[in-house]
């Protein structure tokens, strides 16, 4: 399983665009890259999900570039509800056992 | 999607004894998973819930000391055995749904177990 490497900490401002990156060197080639969120007392939600190139919801974009190697979560205009530690997870592909493996996350601390 | 119901939400245990959690599901799933995460921590994958067979456990985690059962393709429990104050944790379960090529994890709310 590929291992995924994040900054451990992040702090921004209320309206600012924050950007994430995880490193993930090992990737599969049947791997997908899953960005998932995580408040207090609760479990991880679900954001975004991509292969490659970028993928945009109505939450997060995920820029994927060529090689796979990282993948970048792109949060547009945070909030303080944004408050949070993400995680970044790359995972095999229905033919594989589906257990995905958590890195130690990123905490975005957004600040009036 | 799934909606995943798990209880106790919390609890307080006195070491030595065993708590079961379960974990409800709303729709039918093949995979289901036991994640723990420790105070301050990432989480850490338990087993994997197989029905109709024994769980796989992942390194570190015995059947003797976290006990699965995994009846039918909605539920699941969680036993945590002989407990000690190492076991404070908040564990959780999980369940993968796939779409397509796409696979997602749902998880319960988590129980927050408190062992003294």
């Amino acid at each position: 399983l590929a291992k995924t490497t994040q900054p451990i900490s992040m702090d921004s401002y209320e309206g600012q665009e924050v950007n994430i990156t995880c490193s993930h060197n090992n990737i599969a080639t049947n791997d997908y890259i899953t960005w998932y969120q995580q408040f207090p007392s609760q479990g991880p939600r679900f954001i975004i999900q991509g292969y490659k190139t970028k993928v945009t919801n109505e939450v997060a974009s995920l820029f994927i570039p060529a090689d796979r190697k990282s993948s970048t979560l792109s949060l547009p205009r945070v909030s303080l509800s944004d408050t949070a530690v993400y995680y970044c997870l790359v995972g095999p592909s229905t033919s594989n056992t589906g257990k995905l493996i958590f890195g130690q996350g990123t905490t975005l601390q957004v600040k009036p | 999607s799934a909606v995943i119901s798990q209880k106790p939400s919390r609890d307080i245990c006195q070491r030595g004894t065993s708590l079961t959690i379960q974990c409800q599901v709303d729709s039918q799933v093949t995979m289901m998973f036991w994640y723990r995460q420790q105070p301050g921590q990432s989480l850490t994958l338990i087993a994997t819930a197989n029905q109709g067979s024994e769980a796989t456990y992942e390194s570190g985690f015995v059947i003797d000391k976290f006990p699965i059962s995994r009846p039918n393709l909605t539920f699941s429990t969680l036993t945590v055995s002989n407990m000690s104050p190492e076991d404070s944790s908040i564990y959780l379960c999980s369940v993968l749904i796939t779409t397509g090529a796409n696979e997602k994890l749902f998880f319960g709310s988590g129980t927050q177990l408190s062992v003294l």
